[in-house]
């Protein structure tokens, strides 16, 4: 079965660092997602992003963050300045339809921590 | 704005017990809903989703959910439960280009 994956694993960073989180979405998606969960707390949305530029965005996802998709596989997520907040799992996802949700598939995450 | 909310932070029950969750969301629109497990150390999986239909749907593992549209409501059952169900589960909504998911509760299931 395809599988979007994510590196590293576990980032650890120093507060006021910039850290980028990748992911390699399934070939064949168009739609990706980048959400995170704090230790003990729900799964949050930070942002969508669709033909090369963001869909939908939460209040988590502020001036501090930012993604991209370089190349025809990867798609990034860029801190840049790391908060001790920020730490938590980062999950990518990506899907063939925006609205196709039984087609989210969840990379296994990246755990970040900041300290 | 779209929100889901489920009912029970922690739930402990005993092997063989009947588990149900409660989900509830927040939008008139047409909404797609899903409910994923999270075992210990892993990621996020899809254990049944509702589109449209049938309101009773069945997914993986012998759990299943009931859409009640009139309540907003999207309850996980499963009638008896093992010890391998101990995980997080989170029901979520769809709309548009998100996926909300609810806070998640913890199933704990003694031997």
């Amino acid at each position: 079965e395809p599988e979007v994956t994510q590196t590293p694993s576990h980032q650890v960073t120093q507060m006021g660092q910039e850290v980028i989180l990748r992911c390699v979405p399934i070939s064949n998606h168009l739609y990706f997602y980048w959400y995170r969960q704090i230790l003990g707390q729900k799964v949050e949305f930070l942002v969508s992003f669709y033909n090369n530029e963001i869909s939908e965005k939460s209040e988590i996802f502020d001036d501090q963050f930012s993604v991209e998709r370089p190349d025809g596989s990867n798609f990034t997520l860029k801190i840049r300045s790391t908060k001790l907040e920020d730490s938590a799992m980062y999950f990518c996802a990506s899907t063939e339809q925006g609205t196709g949700g039984e087609k989210l598939f969840f990379g296994s995450g990246t755990q970040l921590s900041v300290l | 704005a779209q929100s889901v909310s489920q009912h029970n932070h922690h739930v402990i029950l005993s092997e063989a017990a009947s588990l149900e969750l409660g989900c509830n969301y927040s939008y008139g629109g047409t909404v797609n809903l899903f409910w994923y497990v999270q075992y210990p150390g892993q990621h996020l999986q899809l254990l049944l989703k509702y589109f449209s239909g049938d309101p009773l749907v069945k997914g993986i593992k012998g759990f299943e959910a009931e859409f009640i549209k009139s309540k907003f409501s999207f309850n996980l059952r499963k009638p008896s439960v093992q010890w391998s169900d101990t995980a997080e589960y989170f029901c979520a909504a769809h709309n548009d280009y998100k996926l909300s998911f609810g806070a998640g509760t913890t199933v704990t299931v003694r031997a």
